[in-house]
């Protein structure tokens, strides 16, 4: 695997379903992202973890609970979503929060 | 505060016409500057960055974007546009600092007409 893989690409669930979404990143960066895109909205960032650490929560619900393990891995636990929350789902890694990101292609979330 | 605008959420061109998507940006210290381009149901993909150096920056696919500081502009380009360039492009900036982030702008949808 290269660059910045996620799993699953398509997911559907009920408002009372616990699931994750995976990130993973095979470029050795040192800080990833989660995004929420929405139909004709602007880009939302979500999560920002550095070394680990997470640096920026954008005023996200607790419903969605990032967890980084590891620099290469970063993962997104959904529980109790609503119906607005379904958009697409970026993951990104950059080497430095400065610098040029490199993106997942996305989990397609389906809340009903 | 950094942040960035793109004027025109919507652009179409003709194929074989000259792509022009604009980007203006502010930021109080040089800035780095991005190009992303989206494809349907894809992430985004980096098609080209200014950091230093030379201010016309060459990418892939035949986009070209040039740093103007005077009129904090990073517009993107294509001489020709191909069917193939129908998507939606994102501009970013940053300042390169140890704790800022990149800010997206909110987008362009590029169409193609034949």
């Amino acid at each position: 695997e290269t660059g910045v893989t996620q799993t699953p690409r398509h997911l559907v669930m009920g408002m009372t379903n616990k699931k994750s979404l995976k990130c993973e990143q095979h470029l050795g960066h040192n800080a990833m992202y989660w995004y929420k895109q929405s139909a004709k909205k602007p880009l939302e960032l979500m999560f920002v973890y550095s070394l680990e650490e997470r640096v920026e929560n954008n005023s996200v619900p607790s419903r969605f609970s990032p967890e980084c393990p590891n620099s290469s891995h970063l993962f997104l636990h959904l529980h109790t979503l609503q119906p607005e929350d379904s958009a697409l789902y970026l993951c990104a890694s950059s080497q430095g929060i400065s610098y040029e990101q490199y993106f997942g292609p996305g989990t397609r979330l389906t809340v009903t | 505060a950094q942040s960035v605008t793109q004027l025109g959420s919507h652009v179409s061109v003709s194929e074989g016409a000259l792509v022009l998507l604009r980007c203006n940006y502010s930021s109080s210290v040089p800035p780095y500057l991005f190009w992303y381009v989206q494809y349907p149901n894809q992430g985004l993909q980096l098609l080209l960055k200014y950091t230093t150096g030379a201010t016309l920056v060459k990418g892939i696919n035949g986009f070209e974007a040039e740093f103007k500081k005077s009129e904090t502009s990073f517009h993107l380009t294509k001489p020709s546009a191909h069917m193939s360039d129908a998507a939606e492009y994102f501009c970013a900036v940053s300042n390169g600092g140890a704790t800022n982030k990149l800010i997206f702008g909110t987008g362009t949808l590029l169409a193609v007409q034949p």
